[in-house]
């Protein structure tokens, strides 16, 4: 089956810790995304990658860093400079599908702080 | 500034009622999305809308595109329970970026509640 995975599903983070959020796709797509998501909020960039060793900034990046080493995987890291990074964590992809390009979503991960 | 704006946030309909979502967005763009999300869960594609004029059905949701008007319309037809969810709009502003598509910009979304 293919698909994006994420890990953990759950994620708790102390002070000062940085923290590594999974996101692995068997998709053979070569664009990857990583959102953020607050409570009724929508989705906002973190980061991007059109193609592997390379990434892009989002609208949100500081306090998280990301690595593109292999086409199949995206980690995103949560710094200890990012100083609210309760939310939902989601990754996505670009494919096609019935002939249209979109973006697909993995499960996502929740991080909270302790 | 890039905006994806949504109305309403929050809706609640009886079952077998039509309504409409609206999404304005403040930039050229040759790409819009609208996506699903059940409470706790990722965001589920539901349609991509290419062109001036675009119209595409699924079931009892039709969505629509109005580029000139930057307007897009998710029109929800006798709805039933299984509906409720939270709708994204999503506007792909790649072209300010270089890329090719995929950088998205979301609204903040609609939460539709539907009750028997």
């Amino acid at each position: 089956d293919g698909g994006i995975t994420q890990s953990p599903k759950y994620l708790f983070r102390k002070e000062g810790q940085n923290v590594t959020l999974s996101c692995e796709q068997n998709l053979n797509h070569d664009a990857m995304y990583w959102y953020r998501q607050d409570p009724g909020q929508g989705l906002r960039l973190i980061y991007y990658s059109q193609i592997v060793n390379d990434f892009q900034k989002g609208d949100i990046a500081e306090g998280y860093s990301v690595s593109r080493e292999k086409k199949e995987s995206f980690p995103l890291t949560v710094t200890s400079a990012q100083k609210n990074p309760t939310a939902f964590y989601l990754c996505a992809s670009n494919g096609v599908s019935g002939g249209q390009e979109t973006q697909y979503f993995g499960p996502g991960t929740r991080l909270l702080v302790l | 500034e890039l905006k994806v704006e949504q109305n309403p946030l929050f809706l609640s309909m009886q079952e077998g009622k039509n309504y409409t979502i609206y999404c304005n967005y403040s930039t050229t763009s040759d790409r819009l999305y609208w996506y699903r999300q059940d409470p706790g869960k990722s965001l589920e594609s539901l349609f991509v809308l290419l062109s001036n004029g675009a119209v595409k059905q699924e079931g009892r949701l039709m969505a629509s595109l109005d580029t000139k008007a930057r307007l897009s319309t998710l029109h929800i037809t006798a709805a039933v329970h299984d509906l409720s969810a939270t709708y994204f709009c999503a506007v792909d502003i790649s072209i300010y970026y270089g890329g090719s598509q995929g950088n998205l910009i979301f609204g903040k979304g609609t939460k539709l509640s539907v009750k028997p």
